[in-house]
C-alpha cells in the first residue's frame, strides 16, 4: 500500500511553460485535493474531486485546472506557469463525506523562474 | 467563515522540556478538528482529532490535545519533548459544507539540546 504519492518531486519551469502534477492513491478513497503550502500561510485549497467525474474550486483556483481521471488518480495542470506559483504542492485523499481523515502525499516543490 | 489562528509562528524548547503548541479556531457548530505534523521535507500526517465526546484525546508520538469550546481552543501538548519532534506542526478544522479543511499557518517546532 503506497497511500498517496506524487510526481515529480522537485520540478523548475520557466514563466509561461506548462506542467502538469501527478497524483494517485491506491486506497480506494473517493475524494482527492491539491494545496499549496507557502511559508506562513499554511496550506490553501487549490481544487478538489468529492468523488469520481466532478471537480471542484478551492479557496484559489486562478492559473490551475484539474482532472480526475479516474477513481486514483487527479492531476493538477499549470498552463502558463507564474513566479506566484512557486510553491509546494500537496495531493490528498480521504475515503468519502463521512470520513474525515486526509492522507497527503509527499508533495512536489515547484520553482518558476 | 471558518478560520484557523495558530499565535505563534516559531518555538523553541529545551530537549525533555512540555511543549504546548496553541490553536483557535472559529466556527459555529461542533467542530471536526485536527493536528498535523510536517516534518522537513515530508508530507503531512495526522497527529490527532477530535470530532465529539472526551474533550480530551491522545494521538501519536505521545502527543494529546484539549478541546475547550468556550475558549475555541485546541491547543496540542506534549510532556517531554524529542529531538525527532522538530517540525512544523499545522492545526485544522473541517468546513461546514464539504468535506474540506482549513489550516492554520503552522507552528514551526526547533528543539534545543
Amino acid at each position: 500500500n503506497a497511500g498517496v504519492t506524487q510526481t515529480p518531486k522537485f520540478q523548475v519551469l520557466k514563466t509561461g511553460q506548462s506542467m502538469t502534477l501527478q497524483c494517485a492513491q491506491d486506497m480506494n478513497h473517493n475524494s482527492m485535493y491539491w494545496y499549496r503550502q507557502d511559508p506562513g500561510m499554511g496550506l490553501r485549497l487549490i481544487y478538489y474531486s468529492a468523488s469520481e467525474g466532478t471537480t471542484d474550486k478551492g479557496e484559489v483556483p486562478n492559473g490551475y485546472n484539474v482532472s480526475r481521471l479516474n477513481k486514483r488518480e487527479f492531476s493538477l495542470r499549470l498552463e502558463s506557469a507564474a513566479p506566484s506559483q512557486t510553491s509546494v504542492y500537496f495531493c490528498a485523499s480521504v475515503a468519502g463525506p463521512y470520513y474525515n481523515e486526509q492522507f497527503f502525499g509527499p508533495g512536489t516543490r515547484l520553482t518558476v523562474l | 467563515a471558518q478560520s484557523v489562528t495558530q499565535p505563534d509562528i516559531h518555538i523553541t524548547v529545551s530537549e525533555g522540556a512540555s511543549l504546548e503548541l496553541r490553536c483557535n479556531y472559529s466556527y459555529g457548530a461542533t467542530p471536526y478538528l485536527f493536528w498535523y505534523v510536517q516534518s522537513p521535507g515530508q508530507g503531512l500526517q495526522l497527529l490527532l482529532k477530535y470530532f465529539s465526546g472526551d474533550t480530551l484525546v491522545q494521538g501519536i508520538k505521545g502527543f494529546e490535545a484539549e478541546f475547550k469550546r468556550s475558549q475555541s481552543s485546541f491547543n496540542l501538548r506534549k510532556p517531554s519533548v524529542h529531538w525527532s519532534d522538530a517540525a512544523e506542526y499545522f492545526c485544522a478544522v473541517r468546513r461546514e459544507y464539504g468535506n474540506k479543511l482549513v489550516f492554520g499557518a503552522g507552528t514551526i517546532l526547533r528543539v534545543k539540546s
